[in-house]
């Protein structure tokens, strides 16, 4: 069973602070990560995608991977209230010969004012 | 452009009857995939087309649930005599390579 796994939370943290919010997956094959942002009663939006080792930033958000250990992470700087939502991180598998996309169940992220 | 529709926006049926929900996946996106997401929970993987091979239909929940993608673009998700458990909101999304994009969803609600 081919999985990816995040810690549900919440995670709270301090408005100018920085959020790291993690994922590990199990399919040693992917190549393409994703993180998701939900907010509340909306759809999931794409915020970034990460293809090789390292880190990948666009503004505040930095994307870091790490093939060997099969961890992603999103760190996200000077956090804002506007931040507060669900994060869902996602990965490539393959699957009878199908390239298809799975997800984590998200972890809630609170920003304190 | 475009970006995905989903139709309708909100569904209230009673427990029994049959429901259609509708999704116009990004022009010239190749896969698509539908998800249920229930209050507070995480995305639940439904079914997944990828151009013209056989959708993988690994997570429709029973065989209540069908879906059919029409000329490679629209899809419809089809629900047989729904039950209060088929409340959630049905999300569509599409993508040319990899990266997902996702319609607004359906709510529907059975009474």
């Amino acid at each position: 069973q081919k999985e990816v796994e995040q810690n549900s939370g919440p995670l709270s943290v301090p408005e100018g602070a920085i959020a790291s919010l993690n994922c590990t997956y199990s399919d040693r094959g992917s190549q393409s990560f994703f993180w998701y942002r939900q907010y509340s009663g909306k759809s999931p939006e794409l915020i970034m995608s990460i293809y090789s080792n390292g880190d990948k930033e666009d503004g505040r958000f930095t994307a870091q991977l790490n093939k060997a250990s099969q961890y992603v992470s999103l760190l996200i700087r000077d956090s804002q209230p506007s931040d507060s939502a669900t994060y869902l991180c996602a990965v490539n598998v393959y699957m009878n010969r199908d390239d298809k996309i799975i997800f984590g169940k998200g972890t809630r992220l609170h920003i304190l004012p | 452009g475009a970006g995905v529709s989903q139709s309708p926006s909100n569904k209230v049926t009673e427990k029994g009857k049959d429901v259609e929900l509708r999704c116009d996946p990004i022009s010239g996106h190749t896969a698509l995939y539908w998800y249920r997401q229930s209050l507070g929970q995480g995305l639940e993987f439904l079914i997944y087309f990828q151009g013209n091979s056989a959708p993988d239909k690994s997570g429709l929940p029973s065989d209540r649930f069908s879906a059919e993608r029409t000329g490679g673009s629209v899809s419809t998700l089809t629900i047989q005599r729904t039950q209060q458990e088929d409340s959630a909101v049905y999300l569509c999304a599409s993508s040319l390579v990899s990266e997902q994009y996702f319609g607004p969803g359906t709510r529907l609600t059975v009474t």
